[in-house]
């Protein structure tokens, strides 16, 4: 079965500081690979996708994810958090079946804290 | 500029309550799709909709049924609320004319509690 794996349940960080969030996923043929954001009170949304070509995939908000086929992970990057940052992140993979349908599988999240 | 807009924000049933959540999009997209949020475990699907006429079962479906009423509009009903059912639900919606089929855009939720 499919499935996604966010190792780091809860990140703490101060500002200006680095960020990378693990994702890893375990199905081995074609897939699509998201993260979405939840910032506190509000609804879901995208902040990158990859579906194929360079594995280097740029988002809104200065974030950025690599798509490392070998290792069957989609890790998101930021060189320099901000406290507006602080929010949940969720990572996404997809794959096609029979008519059409992506199954979206959604990893458990990772709550990011950035501390002033 | 509403987007995704779902009804009601909150509410709060008894064990073996009727509830319809409501659901509606304004960017004339034909996939719809109701996910259920619990901690610790992200979001899981319940029903999906690839178009106007269409549902289909995601991966927790018992004890939901859904309605693509039309284009815009896609309900997800609880027949008999159960507390395993107290959860956050958002509906979502994405263009989907091609492939791949993906949530793009979702609601603001709604938080039910069953008791």
């Amino acid at each position: 079965a499919q499935s996604v794996s966010q190792h780091n349940h809860h990140v703490i960080l101060s500002e200006a500081a680095s960020l990378e969030l693990g994702c890893n996923y375990s199905y081995g043929g074609t897939v699509n690979l998201f993260w979405y954001v939840q910032y506190p009170g509000q609804h879901l949304q995208l902040l990158l996708k990859y579906f194929s070509g360079d594995p280097l995939v740029k988002g809104i908000k200065g974030f950025e994810a690599e798509f490392i086929k070998s290792k069957f992970s989609f890790n998101l990057r930021k060189p320099s958090v901000q406290w507006s940052d602080t929010a949940e992140y969720f990572c996404a993979v997809s794959r096609s079946f029979s008519g059409g349908y992506q199954k979206v599988t959604f990893g458990t999240g990772t709550k990011l804290q950035v501390i002033p | 500029n509403a987007g995704v807009t779902q009804t009601p924000k909150f509410q709060v049933l008894k064990t073996g309550q009727s509830m319809t959540l409501q659901c509606a999009q304004d960017m004339n997209h034909n996939s719809m799709y109701w996910y259920r949020q619990d901690p610790g475990m992200g979001l899981r699907l319940i029903y999906y909709s690839a178009s106007e006429g269409t549902t289909d079962k995601g991966e927790v479906p018992n004890g939901y049924n859904v309605s693509r009423l039309n284009k815009r509009e896609f309900s997800l009903r609880l027949e008999s609320a159960a507390p395993s059912q107290t959860s956050v639900y958002f509906c979502a919606s994405s263009e989907a004319k091609d492939f791949p089929r993906w949530p793009q855009h979702f609601g603001d939720g709604t938080r039910l509690s069953i008791l």
